[in-house]
């Protein structure tokens, strides 16, 4: 399985602020997710991070407050921006190296608006 | 959309005592997965199942993907403190809409240790 590692693991943001979280594989896969995990509840999928193109997302996720860039296969970045409270949760990177094969995760980043 | 039941939501165990969750759809799926998360961390996979009747194990963990390809199961033989966290179903839908193969997560359930 990749290594996957996410910074930072937490953060505390001042509503109207934007933060940008990184993700790093340690090796070349070919998909790449962003998650969003509200305090106790299970994942949600917010966006494909698509290797040099826009990323494509999820219903009720849209590009300007959530850009994601992609430059490689290795790396990606997901800002969150205009941060209210509601977008206190934990953000988790994923990887699969196929479509409909076994997914990893990051550590998360934990974020706290307030 | 497709769902995911999974029960039970949470759960309190005692040290050496056997635990069983589930998860089940009334959609097929092609893929289940077994998840723990920890507090602070990420989940982390526990077991991938691939075909219907498929079962297996990984240490005290044995997994299932049901015959009808609508649910799944996962047991934890003699648990121990270490077990406590919170354990996610996931799977691919057969037929599913979405855009890049959407992985779906059911709703945890929650290991305690009893007080």
């Amino acid at each position: 399985s990749a290594v996957i590692s996410q910074k930072p693991s937490r953060d505390i943001c001042q509503r109207g602020t934007s933060l940008t979280i990184q993700c790093q594989v340690d090796s070349q896969v070919t998909m790449m997710f962003w998650y969003r995990q509200q305090p106790g509840q299970s994942l949600t999928l917010i966006a494909t991070a698509n290797q040099g193109s826009e990323a494509t997302y999820e219903s009720g996720f849209v590009i300007d407050k959530f850009p994601i860039s992609r430059p490689n296969l290795t790396f990606s970045t997901l800002t969150v921006s205009n941060m209210s409270p509601e977008d206190s949760s934990i953000y988790l990177c994923s990887v699969r190296t196929g479509l409909r094969t076994e997914a990893f995760f990051g550590q998360g980043t934990r974020l706290t608006v307030v | 959309g497709q769902q995911l039941n999974q029960s039970p939501q949470s759960m309190f165990i005692q040290e050496g005592e056997d635990v069983s969750m589930n998860c089940t759809s009334s959609s097929i799926f092609n893929t289940w997965l077994w998840y723990k998360q920890d507090p602070g961390e990420g989940p982390v996979l526990l077991i991938a199942l691939y075909k219907a009747g498929e079962l297996t194990s990984n240490g005290r963990l044995t997994a299932q993907f049901g015959i009808t390809r609508k649910d799944s199961f996962l047991n934890i033989s003699a648990s121990i403190p270490s077990d406590v966290g919170i354990y996610f179903c996931a799977g691919f839908p057969m037929n599913y809409g979405g855009s890049q193969g959407n992985l779906i997560f059911g709703k945890g359930t929650k290991l305690s240790v009893k007080p």
